[in-house]
Parts: C-alpha cells; sequence; structure tokens
C-alpha cells in the first residue's frame, strides 16, 4: 500500500530565507515522487519529479528535493524564498509496479507564506 | 502545444440534480485523470481513463462516472448532486510510461458549487 505524509500543513518563512517542505512516503515498490505547487484559483504545475535516477532532483524556479530511502522522505527545499513561492505544495507518491493497478496518491497539502 | 482544458470553469447547480465537466487533455496524452479537491478532504483521485477504459478509480459513489472518447477528451458526470460535491473538479493529462505514472499536467480545474 502507498501512502504519502506531509508533516506540516502550514509553513511560514521570509522572504531571502530557506524554505524547507517535509514530505514522508510509503511504498510497497520503487515509488515515483513528485513535487507540484498550486497558486491560488490555479490548476496544479509540477516542480520537480523523481523517478529512480539521481537522488538529488532539480526542478523548476530554484526547488530541489532528495530521494531518501533510506528515510522514506522526499523534502523540497529552496535556498531563498520569494514572495511569488507563496501557494500550496502537495507531495505526490506513485509506484512503478509496471501494471494498470498502479495508484498516485497526494499528500494533504503544505501551504507555505512568505513574510516579507 | 495547447494544455489542459476544461469547461465549464463554474458551474451552479441544486441538490438532486446532474452535471457532466468536460476536460480535453493535451495533444498526445491519452491517459487522462479525475481528481476533488475540497478544503476539508484536500485532493481526491476520482478515476483514470486510459484509451476509452477506467483503468483506475478512486473511493468515490457511483454518482461519481466518467468516459473517455477515441481522441482522448473526458468527461465527467455527477447525478443527484448532493451538497458536499460542491468542490474544485480537476483534469489532468499525462503520457503513458512503462511501470507507472508519468508527470500529470493540470487544468484550471471546473468550479462547482451546490445550492
Amino acid at each position: 500500500a502507498q501512502s504519502v505524509t506531509q508533516l506540516d500543513s502550514h509553513v511560514s518563512v521570509s522572504e531571502g530565507t530557506p524554505v524547507l517542505l517535509r514530505c514522508n512516503y510509503s511504498s510497497s515498490y520503487s515509488p515515483s515522487l513528485f513535487w507540484y505547487v498550486q497558486h491560488p484559483n490555479k490548476g496544479l504545475q509540477l516542480l520537480l519529479k523523481y523517478t529512480s535516477a539521481a537522488t538529488l532532483v532539480k526542478g523548476i524556479n530554484g526547488f530541489e528535493a532528495e530521494f531518501k530511502k533510506s528515510e522514506t522522505s522526499f523534502h523540497l527545499t529552496k535556498p531563498s524564498a520569494h514572495m511569488s513561492d507563496a501557494a500550496e505544495y502537495f507531495c505526490v507518491v506513485s509506484d512503478r509496479r509496471g501494471s494498470s493497478a498502479s495508484k498516485i496518491i497526494f499528500g494533504s497539502g503544505t501551504r507555505l507564506s512568505i513574510r516579507p | 502545444k495547447a494544455g489542459v482544458t476544461q469547461t465549464p470553469r463554474y458551474l451552479i447547480k441544486t441538490r438532486g440534480q446532474q452535471v457532466t465537466l468536460s476536460c480535453s487533455p493535451i495533444s498526445g496524452h491519452r491517459s487522462v485523470s479525475w481528481y476533488q479537491q475540497t478544503p476539508g478532504q484536500g485532493l481526491q483521485f476520482l478515476f483514470e481513463y486510459f484509451s476509452e477504459t477506467q483503468r483506475n478509480k478512486g473511493n468515490f459513489p457511483g454518482r461519481f462516472s466518467g468516459r473517455q472518447f477515441s481522441n482522448s477528451r473526458s468527461e465527467m458526470n455527477v447525478s443527484t448532486l448532493e451538497l458536499g460535491d460542491s468542490a474544485l473538479y480537476l483534469c489532468a493529462s499525462s503520457t503513458v510510461i512503462a511501470g507507472g505514472y508519468n508527470e500529470q499536467f493540470f487544468g484550471p480545474g471546473t468550479r462547482l458549487t451546490v445550492l
């Protein structure tokens, strides 16, 4: 069975400081992991994805995430927050069983606020 | 390439009515998934269609149904609407890779309000 847990429902940081959004996953099979961002009244946009290549994944807008199998984590980071980063972030896991039964599970989301 | 389009963007219905939402995927994408997003339940997977067949289904009652056409366009239908069906309905399309899901591209959503 798969599951994904976003450990913080809300994170607030000052502009120019680092961002850390935490995500833990559980998967019986080799997972694919994704981070999506949703700005208000918009659809979701892919930030980055991990699919078994390099464990450190770089995405758009300066975000990156590291896949740590031993910790079953896929935390999202950014060195310096910008006001435009304020949004809802979703961690997503899907297994790669190679069958039509593969499912995709969304985390509950983390709302990121940026203080001026 | 045009993105995923959803129509209508906003919809107001009353309890007991039925509604049909439409999604046009990115050209070449054969997988279309539907999600319901509410403040209380977050993002929940409804179902996924691939090559006109439902490939995966979430835990929603039978009032929620969908279909996919030969051009990959998809519709979802909700019958006998309830107040709790008020939500943002998101459609996402993707290419299909061996062994699981590829990244999904989301449309802007249809905001359904049930009165």
